[in-house]
């Protein structure tokens, strides 16, 4: 398996335009999660899926983040509008299970996405 | 927040064993620990995770305390590539699933810098 694949690798846009993210988890694995990543807050967990079903959306910063999945092998994470304070690394990562202790339940992380709002 | 307590950073010698301290003194019972460790510019990648026994695995050893309130993470011949920060997560079992306590929930971690 290729591993969690994630696109872009690199955004830059302008403050005001939508951005939309990409993420195909790997194959078979039933929870997807998007986490966010800076420097003054680190990595934080946003939204996660089980079966395609948004389960926690707590972490989303407001309503100009949602995120879909429309079937088990893509999701999108979406900005918009963007501001610069959005600028961060955006993680995606998949598992089969969701409850610690399994070693069938280890969250695979794709490469990030490097967001750059101006 | 994180329920874990890790040194900002570490340095170790190259063919060391490097040893990452972690408190977590508000453990409950069928929490597990985790490690994770982040290379620069990658995602997250699992090292190894532990309830009460000590594990070992290909990368890492993993010694928990008897009171589980703190464990420390051991890579025992440190090569540079091993330089990275290493998150120490305690993440809720099987037994007490539902709701976010499966979650990771990352702190600060501890930036290992393994040199020559």
């Amino acid at each position: 398996d290729a591993g969690v694949i994630q696109s872009p690798r690199h955004e830059v846009t302008e403050m005001g335009q939508e951005v939309t993210l990409r993420c195909k988890p790997i194959s078979g694995h039933d929870y997807l999660f998007w986490y966010r990543q800076t420097m003054m807050r680190g990595l934080e967990l946003l939204i996660y899926f089980n079966n395609n079903v948004p389960i926690d959306d707590s972490g989303m910063p407001e309503d100009r983040f949602s995120a879909k999945m429309p079937n088990a092998s893509f999701s999108t994470l979406k900005i918009q509008p963007s501001e610069p304070r959005d600028s961060a690394v955006y993680f995606c990562a998949s598992s089969l299970g969701l409850a610690g202790g399994s070693y069938y339940n280890e969250q695979f992380f794709g490469p990030g996405t490097r967001l750059t709002v101006l | 927040d994180a329920k874990t307590t890790q040194p900002t950073s570490m340095d170790c010698a190259e063919g060391r064993a490097a040893n990452l301290p972690c408190n977590h003194s508000t453990i409950s019972g069928n929490e597990y620990v985790y490690w994770y460790r982040q290379i620069h510019s990658q995602g997250p990648q699992y090292i190894i995770h532990g309830l009460k026994n000590n594990e070992t695995n290909e990368m890492a050893s993993l010694i928990i305390t008897e009171d589980r309130k703190s464990s420390t993470l051991i890579l025992p011949h440190a090569t540079l590539r091993d330089t990275a920060v290493y998150y120490c997560i305690v993440r809720g079992g099987v037994l007490n699933y539902g709701g976010s306590q499966g979650n990771l929930i990352f702190g600060k971690g501890t930036k290992l810098s393994v040199k020559p």
